[in-house]
């Protein structure tokens, strides 16, 4: 049974705070995705990785920085956060063979 | 790059009744379509997907279709109950690009007891 685990199911950060969150899997998959999910934007792809080291930019990349140094974990930094980064982050694995997304539970951040 | 859009935004429907939601993609290189159910507070959970050497597929009371020319493909739901209730999202994605996914933007299903 795969499990995907984030940081922190709630998080409140203020304006200009460099904010941390991470993503651990226990499946051995190579890649890994960060997504924010917004209401009626669905889910949106702010960055990948596909091996330890490795990351491609998403769909919304501006803002956002990450960091994978070991291939179980993949960091997902805001290197100085702004209230519009108000959002419901997950975190997703999968194998690059099969296509199925495993995904944490979600950390809800807000920005003041 | 890929754009998948998926209709409607909003489905209220009777218990009992069945449920249609449908996706549109671009890119005709897609070839691996999953649907992901997510239940109030929590996480997305994949409840069915499908390739593109298949046009259809049942799993119970789901069942998707494909189809490759127009670029579509739906979800249906059969003899709805109040638990089938929350978002789903539809994707699209292809083998050569290790499966990143693009999803749509979901529905919100909600079945009245």
């Amino acid at each position: 049974d795969v499990k995907v685990t984030q940081s922190s199911r709630y998080l409140v950060k203020r304006t200009g705070e460099k904010v941390f969150l991470e993503c651990v899997q226990d499946m051995d998959h190579e890649n890994m995705f960060w997504y924010r999910q917004d209401p009626g934007l669905g889910l949106r792809l702010i960055y990948f990785s596909y091996d330890v080291k490795m990351k491609e930019k998403g769909d919304i990349p501006e803002g956002y920085s990450v960091s994978r140094e070991k291939k179980e974990r993949f960091s997902l930094i805001l290197e100085s956060a702004s209230t519009n980064q108000t959002s419901m982050y997950l975190c997703a694995s999968s194998l690059p063979t099969t296509g199925e997304q495993y995904f944490g539970p979600g950390t809800r951040l807000t920005v003041t | 790059g890929e754009n998948v859009e998926q209709h409607p935004s909003t489905l209220s429907v009777q218990e009992g009744d069945s449920a249609v939601i449908k996706c549109t993609y671009s890119d005709s290189a897609s070839n691996y379509f999953p649907w992901y159910k997510q239940e109030l507070g929590k996480r997305p959970q994949l409840i069915i997907d499908i390739r593109s050497n298949v046009g259809e597929k049942k799993d119970q009371r789901i069942a998707v279709t494909l189809n490759k020319t127009a670029k579509h493909f739906s979800l249906h739901i059969t003899e709805t109950q109040p638990e089938d209730s929350a978002v789903y999202f539809c994707a699209a994605s292809r083998a050569g690009g290790s499966y990143i996914p693009t999803f749509g933007r979901g529905t919100s299903l909600i079945v009245h007891p």
